[in-house]
């Protein structure tokens, strides 16, 4: 079972659909975040989460809405997306501390129509 | 300014040949950390080395080492002995406080692909 599992791995949407992408990490993490890694772009921080509380929404465009029910799940609800928020979502999350390295789970790439 | 530059899109290595990654990052905080992450085409990140800007000696991690060079402000990747399997994207990323949060930057990226 890997550390941090993200589902579906794909996903093509309309651009008047709802959608959510889930996050489940297993290695009891307190900080859990989404990245967006579009193509030949630097990998974007969008939302963090610490002990579920947000810390930080780094100007994300309101049709993302993340939700943290647990330290161990994370949601991102996507509605009314546009075509240039097709890439790949990442989820990760670490322990915490100055040296905390990120476990990412394998991502879902994101087509939108 | 760019925190994280990784100048080369792509590289070829020989099988069983070291390569360098370069990394080059800018940052205010004397306190900050470099990581190395590696991507396969399966999509998921995976981290491999880790250094801290207080560290003395260089990290390494196997086959994986990091040239840590403070005043020039760089972090290259050290690959040796090069394997098939280590075809994949690299990216440098720098742990430091930016606006009153701990934030981890990430660079674009370096393809590297192992020739047989």
């Amino acid at each position: 079972e890997t550390g941090v599992t993200q589902t579906p791995r794909h996903l093509v949407m309309g651009m008047t659909n709802k959608k959510s992408l889930k996050c489940e990490q297993h290695l009891g993490h307190n900080a859990m975040y989404w990245y967006k890694q579009s193509a030949k772009k630097p990998l974007e921080l969008m939302f963090v989460y610490n002990f579920k509380e947000q810390t930080e929404n780094n100007s994300v465009p309101s049709r993302f809405s993340p939700e943290c029910p647990n330290s161990s799940h994370l949601f991102l609800h996507l509605h009314t997306l546009q075509p240039e928020d097709s890439a790949l979502y990442l989820c990760a999350s670490s322990q915490g501390g100055s040296n905390e390295k990120l476990f990412f789970g394998s991502g879902t790439q994101l087509s939108v129509l | 300014a760019q925190k994280i530059t990784q100048t080369q899109p792509g590289m070829f290595v020989q099988e069983k040949e070291a390569v360098t990654l370069d990394c080059t990052y800018d940052t205010s905080d004397p306190s900050y950390g470099l990581f190395w992450y590696k991507q396969p085409s399966s999509g998921e990140m995976i981290f491999l080395i880790y250094q801290g800007s207080y560290d003395q000696q260089n990290a390494t991690e196997g086959r994986y080492s990091l040239n840590f060079q403070k005043a020039r402000k760089s972090a290259n990747l050290v690959i040796s002995a090069s394997q098939l399997g280590d075809s994949a994207m690299y990216f440098c990323a720098m742990r430091d406080y930016s606006g009153g949060y701990q934030k981890v930057t990430f660079g674009t990226g370096t393809k590297l692909q192992v020739i047989p």
